[in-house]
């Protein structure tokens, strides 16, 4: 069955250090997202992707973070300047294109536990 | 705003019948999710419902939806400890580009 992949499962960086987490999406796949869960909390939206352009994004989505699909298949979440509060488990999902498919539910990778000191 | 309800915590024995509760509040809402996260891995998609559907069966589970009330169950049949882990439902946010709302999770332990 085809799957989303992310790299690193984990990551320890300090504080004010940028870092890049990855994510390969399913390759038939044009809607990509990513989600955060901090520990002990709900599952949040961060940002949409389509089209090589942001969809949405939440309030959480600060000039600080930033997405880039730099080639054909990967899919980029890059935080400039780290704080602690930005350690959590970060997902990476992808979803078919159709208004049909799109209800058939999207395909989260294991996700990248990012642990900021 | 969205927001969707669930409560912590289930305990159940091998071989019982789960129901994990959820509660969401928008009434628009078209699809409706339940996901499962087992320790240290990401969110598996077990199943999802269209909201003109009142109920839908996959094998062991089954997802009943009550649009009035806007109250989601799952059911799951013989439970069996692999069953254990944190359940999530979730609602596609209307007019969104696909963003889900994520309750924050029941996990459900299956005791021999």
């Amino acid at each position: 069955e085809p799957e989303v992949t992310q790299t690193p499962s984990h990551q320890v960086t300090q504080m004010g250090q940028e870092v890049i987490l990855r994510c390969v999406p399913i390759s038939n796949h044009l809607y990509f997202y990513w989600y955060r869960q901090i520990l002990g909390q709900k599952v949040e939206f961060l940002v949409s992707f389509y089209n090589n352009e942001i969809s949405e994004k939440s309030e959480i989505f600060d000039d600080q973070f930033s997405v880039e699909r730099p080639d054909g298949s990967n899919f980029t979440l890059k935080i400039r300047s780290t704080k602690l509060e930005d350690s959590a488990m970060y997902f990476c999902a992808s979803s078919e294109i159709s208004e049909t498919t799109l209800g058939y539910g999207y395909t989260f990778g294991s996700g990248t536990r990012l642990t900021v000191v | 705003g969205e927001d969707v309800e669930q409560s912590l915590f289930l305990s159940v024995r091998e071989g019982d019948s789960s129901v994990i509760n959820c509660t969401y509040t928008d009434s628009s809402s078209t699809y409706l999710y339940w996901y499962k996260q087992e320790p240290g891995a990401g969110l598996q998609l077990l199943t999802y419902i269209f909201s003109n559907m009142d109920m839908k069966q996959d094998q062991r589970l089954t997802v009943l939806l009550n649009k009035k009330d806007k109250h989601l169950s799952l059911r799951i049949a013989d439970t069996q400890t692999g069953d254990s882990a944190i359940y999530f439902c979730a609602e596609r946010v209307p007019d969104s580009w696909g963003k889900l709302q994520f309750g924050a999770g029941t996990q459900v332990v299956v005791t021999p």
